[in-house]
C-alpha cells in the first residue's frame, strides 16, 4: 500500500517558469511533511517542511500548499532555474513519541531548460 | 564539520558474499535509519534505531542486517540471502523527540557482479 502518493513522475520547464509537484497521503495521523531534493550521486537534502497547522509555508522560491481536507500537498518552485534541476521527494511522518520515520513518494525528476 | 559519513562510495559484490556499508554521524542524533533507493521507487525503509541496542525493521528487511552498538555508528548488512542487492542506499539521522528532520548521508552504490 502506498501511502504517499507524488505525481507527475517527470517534469520540465522552462528557464523562469513556474514548477509544481503534488502529493497526496492516506494516513490522516501523518503530522510532518517535508521535501527533499536529491542532485545525481548525492543524498537527499531537505528543501523545505510543513505541518497540518498551517494552509502555506514560503521559503525564498520554494512554497508548500497543504490540504488537510484533500490530503494533499504541493511543492511550487517560483522562477525556476537550471540549477533547480534534481529529484524531488515529498515524504511524511507521524510524530508522537520517538518514531519519526518518514515515508517517502517515489519521486520527480524536474528538469529546467535554460 | 558535522554530518553522515557513509562508506564505501561505491561497492561491488559477488553473489553469495555479504557485505558492510558503514554509517557514521557526528549530529548527537538518537535516531538512524537505513534506505534502499531503486530506480522510480523513492526511498523504501530497510531498518531504523531510536537508542543504542536497539533497532527495529522497516518496510524492506529481508536479507539485511543491523547493529547499533554506538550512538555514532549504523552498519548495515547486506547478506547472501537478499535476492536483489544491487541499489543506492542512503543512511540518515535524526533527533530522538526533537524533531523529525531527517539528514542523509552521501550514500553508497551497491553493485552485485
Amino acid at each position: 500500500q502506498q501511502q504517499v502518493k507524488q505525481s507527475p513522475q517527470s517534469l520540465i520547464v522552462q528557464k523562469g517558469g513556474i514548477s509544481i509537484i503534488n502529493c497526496a497521503y492516506e494516513n490522516t495521523a501523518f503530522d510532518y511533511f517535508p521535501w527533499y531534493q536529491q542532485f545525481p550521486g548525492k543524498g537527499p537534502a531537505l528543501l523545505i517542511a510543513i505541518r497540518p497547522d498551517v494552509s502555506e509555508k514560503k521559503e525564498g522560491r520554494f512554497t508548500i500548499s497543504f490540504n488537510k481536507s484533500a490530503k494533499q500537498f504541493s511543492l511550487h518552485i517560483m522562477d525556476s532555474q537550471p540549477g533547480d534541476s534534481a529529484t524531488y521527494f515529498c515524504a511524511a511522518s507521524k510524530g508522537g513519541g520517538s518514531n519519526y520515520k518518514l515515508t517517502f513518494g517515489k519521486g520527480t525528476l524536474l528538469t529546467v531548460n535554460p | 564539520d558535522g554530518g553522515i559519513t557513509q562508506s564505501p562510495k561505491y561497492l561491488f559484490r559477488k553473489e553469495g558474499q555479504n557485505v558492510t556499508l558503514s554509517c557514521e554521524q557526528n549530529l548527537n542524533h538518537d535516531a538512524m535509519y537505513w534506505y534502499r533507493q531503486d530506480p522510480g521507487q523513492g526511498l523504501r525503509l530497510i531498518y531504523y534505531s531510536q537508542i543504542v541496542n536497539d533497532f527495529q525493521k522497516g518496510d524492506i528487511a529481508e536479507g539485511y542486517s543491523v547493529s547499533r552498538e554506538k550512538k555514532e555508528s549504523f552498519p548495515l548488512t547486506v547478506t547472501s540471502a537478499q535476492k536483489n542487492p544491487t541499489a543506492f542506499y542512503l543512511c540518515a539521522s535524526s533527533m530522538r523527540g526533537g524533531g523529525p528532520e531527517a539528514f542523509f548521508g552521501q550514500g553508497t552504490r551497491l553493485t552485485v557482479v
